[in-house]
């Protein structure tokens, strides 16, 4: 069985401060972990993935995120906020049946 | 390289009808995946697709099915619509029959149930 948490379904950053976007899961196996994201009327986009090579995984648009298996998170991160960035975010883990599960997303608003 | 195409864009249609969605995956790409999507359940899986078998299904009633083509185009079909199946139906290639290497997403159909 598997499942992803997304804390905050909303999350409100001024342009230029850090991005923190919080995920959770549960996996019976190890984990492949991605982050996706969602520009209106549009598809999802990946970001960045996690397949058991490194545990902080550079993605594109200046985002990263790092896996701790004793936590249990895959927290993504961007240092300086664009208002570019505003959209919505999913986090997805695929385990043994390898069919991911998507989180809930976090909308990520962002203040000039 | 070409992304994902999915027709149309946009449907609206009649409580009771049926309608066919069409996704073309990224060239070279085998493996399809249909997903709906709608603000109250989120992102839903429907059916998988590779090398023309369906290899998973979600939880989803009878009236939900799919195929896939020699081509790698795959449609889905729902029949005897309801008015809860209006959502964004998106559809995902992949270069192989699971997800180990991520998604390409199309923008996906917004059909809306009247």
């Amino acid at each position: 069985a598997q499942s992803v948490t997304q804390l905050g379904s909303h999350v409100s950053v001024s342009e230029g401060a850090l991005v923190l976007l919080r995920c959770n899961y549960s996996s019976s196996v190890p984990p492949y972990l991605f982050w996706y994201v969602q520009y209106p009327n549009q598809g999802l986009q990946l970001l960045l993935k996690y397949t058991s090579a490194a545990t902080l995984v550079k993605g594109i648009n200046g985002f990263e995120a790092e896996f701790k298996k004793s936590e249990t998170s895959f927290h993504l991160t961007k240092p300086s906020a664009h208002m570019s960035d505003a959209a919505e975010y999913f986090c997805a883990v695929s385990g043994g049946s390898y069919i991911p599960t998507f989180g809930r997303g976090t909308s990520l608003i962002v203040h000039p | 390289k070409a992304g994902v195409t999915q027709t149309p864009r946009y449907l609206i249609k009649t409580r009771g009808q049926q309608v066919t969605l069409s996704c073309s995956p990224i060239s070279g790409h085998r493996s399809v995946s249909w997903y709906q999507q709608t603000p109250g359940q989120g992102l839903q899986f429907l059916f998988e697709y590779f090398s023309e078998t369906q290899r998973n299904k979600g939880n989803f009633p009878g009236r939900f099915s799919g195929r896939q083509f020699s081509n790698s185009r795959s449609e889905m079909n729902v029949s005897t619509l309801e008015l809860g199946d209006s959502a964004l139906y998106l559809c995902a290639s992949s270069f192989e029959a699971g997800t180990a290497y991520g998604y390409t997403f199309g923008s996906g159909t917004r059909l809306t149930v009247v």
